[in-house]
């Protein structure tokens, strides 16, 4: 069966320091989603695009974050400088239609 | 706007009884929606899903739910669980037409015990 791929699985890095985590989706779907999730909580939107282009990140916090899909396949989403409160599950997801969505195993970020 | 309501952060069964968690859903236009399973360090799981035709929806691991549009609820139910079960369960919704990302609930942990 095929698989949504995220890297790395766990991350640990310092406050203010860069980071950056990677998704490839399954192939031939267009739409990938990234999600965070604080634990204890639901996934929340931060970023969903079509092919290489940004549908929606209206939860995106724009002054630290970025997410790019240059080529409309793999996704890179980053953060600089990274903040105590970042710490938490980073997960991708993938559909080719509107009623399949299909999750990557995501990455923990811890930052110290 | 749509939004997931799951009613009980923590439910606690015993291994053999019914598993009851809710979900209600609030949507202007006509709802899809999923139940996902969630183990500790991993990714989510889909257990089932409601897009459109029959209400009673059944999915993997013996789990299924029935989508009640008057109660605007998505009950995800399992006649006799497993310790296996013990998780954390997401319900959430997408906006059938339009296409848009799944809003989730902020989840219920199940409990088991033997």
């Amino acid at each position: 069966e095929a698989e949504v791929a995220q890297s790395p699985r766990y991350k640990i890095t310092e406050k203010s320091q860069a980071v950056a985590f990677w998704c490839d989706p399954i192939s031939g779907h267009a739409t990938l989603y990234w999600y965070r999730q604080i634990l204890g909580q639901g996934p929340e939107l931060l970023v969903q695009f079509q092919d290489e282009s940004v549908v929606d990140d209206s939860q995106l916090p724009k002054d630290r974050f970025s997410a790019e899909r240059l080529k409309g396949v793999d996704s890179t989403l980053k953060i600089q400088p990274a903040e105590l409160g970042d710490s938490a599950m980073y997960l991708c997801a993938s559909s080719r239609n509107r009623d399949g969505y299909t999750f990557g195993s995501g990455t923990r970020l811890t930052v110290v | 706007a749509q939004s997931v309501t799951q009613l009980g952060s923590h439910v606690s069964v015993s291994e053999g009884a019914l598993v009851l968690l809710r979900c209600n859903y609030s949507s202007s236009v006509p709802p899809y929606l999923f139940w996902y399973v969630q183990y500790p360090n991993q990714g989510l799981q889909l257990l089932l899903k409601y897009t459109t035709g029959a209400t009673l929806v059944k999915g993997i691991n013996g789990f299924e739910a029935e989508f009640k549009k008057s109660e605007t609820s998505f009950h995800l139910t399992k006649p006799s669980a497993h310790m296996s079960d013990a998780a954390e369960y997401f319900c959430a919704v997408s906006d059938a037409a339009a296409g848009t990302a799944l809003i989730f609930g902020k989840g219920t942990t199940l409990s088991v015990s033997s």
